[in-house]
């Protein structure tokens, strides 16, 4: 799986938006942008994925760049709960039932 | 609800012995589950495939004979660690998915091994 990069922290105020970045550079044309959530002491979840065009879903949007090569994870309101480790994950959409490879993501810690 | 659980949440254990962890898939019938191990502040690491009906397969570097994989059904993968030590001490967890490529994949709550 191509690499992605992202920021190791990052914080937010209770109610904000948060816009998570990666970075994929690599991405092939057949890789899918996978988001992933970790909170503590629980195993990950999945969040949202897209592969060209913006998604939304009821727990967040994803913006991808127009060249692919990198994409913004968006909370619209951030909330304690929310607190997590982020994982951007390019996954390719010809791998099979193959499994996820995690990169180190994004701890996001969000302040009341 | 939960898609995939796991069975024990936690366990302590005596250096020497053996602990059995119990992956199951909840939902759906699940031919291929994954084994991962997370140590303290870092992410992910695959350990292993686990294929219904088969051998499992290792990731470099994971020892087959330490780390005893069993997929006897479709819905139960389970993880033996065999002659625990503390090194081996560490957070572990499976996942799975309905179907093939982009599909979501469905996380364990994890089990925290800790071997005294």
């Amino acid at each position: 799986d191509a690499k992605t990069t992202q920021p190791n922290s990052m914080e937010s105020n209770e109610e904000e938006p948060v816009h998570l970045p990666c970075n994929h550079s690599t991405i092939s044309g057949t890789d899918y942008i996978h988001w992933y959530r970790q909170l503590p002491s629980q195993g990950p979840e999945y969040v949202i994925h897209g592969l060209t065009s913006n998604v939304n879903n009821r727990m967040a949007s994803l913006a991808i760049a127009e060249d692919r090569k990198s994409s913004t994870l968006i909370l619209h309101r951030a909330t304690l709960r929310d607190a997590a480790v982020y994982y951007c994950i390019l996954r390719d959409g010809n791998s099979g039932n193959t499994p996820l490879v995690f990169g180190k993501g994004t701890r996001l810690s969000v302040i009341a | 609800g939960a898609v995939v659980s796991q069975h024990p949440s936690r366990v302590i254990c005596k250096s020497g012995t053996s602990v059995k962890i119990e992956c199951r898939s909840l939902d759906f019938q699940a031919t291929t589950m994954f084994w991962y191990r997370q140590f303290p502040k870092q992410s992910l690491m695959l350990m292993a495939t686990s294929n219904e009906g088969s051998k499992a397969t290792y990731e470099q570097g994971v020892e087959k004979d330490k780390f005893l994989i069993n997929h006897a059904s479709l819905t139960l993968s389970t993880l033996t660690v065999t002659s625990a030590h503390p090194e081996d001490s560490s957070f572990y967890i499976c996942s799975t998915s309905r179907r093939l490529g982009t599909d979501t994949q469905y996380f364990g709550p994890g089990t925290r091994l800790t071997v005294l």
